[in-house]
């Protein structure tokens, strides 16, 4: 199946400040990239997505790119606030919104 | 309005006992369904999906298996439990627009 790479594993950034996450993805059929956050103890839930036929996609502060040449996409949060505090993975697959492959998650930390 | 319910949410098992994770689905037919295993500080592995009842593909070889005797319903099952079976066990389910996760189960086998 595909294999998705994510890093940093952790990050820790000051509040105000940006954060960047980035991911790899084997498979060049991959055609959807969502992105997940989860809280401690919690169901992951869906914060932001991206198909492969879009580059960039902007929720507020949030916003998604996708290289398809390079094969990596990465997540941008900015003007961070302590509640972005979470685990975000990354995960891609071939058929749209099925069988997603997970990245290992990034620990976000914001510092106040 | 969809909904998913996985129980239980916390499980305190014994090596060697048996297992059963339940999940099931409201409001949506024929969904897709998966079970994911998170161990503490990594990732989610994919562990089984179906896409019918009766339909189970897995993604890994382990002492799990799984189980769709309805369309809105996923069982996971073991019928020895070992110590490296504790984690975040969560199921979730797709219609190809998107994922829902259950709210997980807490498995510790001691």
């Amino acid at each position: 199946g595909e294999n998705v790479e994510q890093h940093p594993s952790t990050l820790s950034v000051q509040e105000g400040d940006s954060a960047v996450i980035k991911c790899t993805y084997s498979d060049s059929a991959s055609n959807y990239f969502p992105w997940y956050k989860q809280e401690l103890g919690k169901r992951p839930q869906l914060i932001i997505d991206i198909r492969s036929n879009v580059g960039e996609k902007k929720d507020q502060r949030i916003a998604v790119t996708l290289n398809k040449t390079a094969k990596h996409f990465s997540l941008h949060i900015t003007e961070t606030q302590p509640e972005d505090s979470a685990v975000y993975f990354c995960a891609a697959s071939i058929s749209g919104a099925n069988n997603l492959f997970f990245g290992t998650g990034t620990r976000l930390t914001v510092i106040p | 309005s969809q909904t998913i319910h996985q129980w239980p949410a916390t499980l305190v098992q014994p090596v060697g006992s048996p297992l059963s994770l339940e999940c099931t689905v409201e409001g949506t037919s024929n969904p897709n369904l998966y079970w994911y295993r998170q161990a503490a500080g990594r990732g989610l592995q994919l562990l089984f999906y179906s896409v019918g009842i009766g339909q189970i593909s897995s993604e890994v070889p382990q002492n799990l298996s799984a189980s769709r005797p309805q369309d809105r319903q996923f069982i996971l099952s073991s019928k020895k439990l070992l110590l490296s079976d504790s984690g975040f066990y969560l199921c979730a389910w797709s219609d190809g627009l998107g994922y829902t996760f259950g709210s997980g189960t807490r498995l510790t086998v001691v």
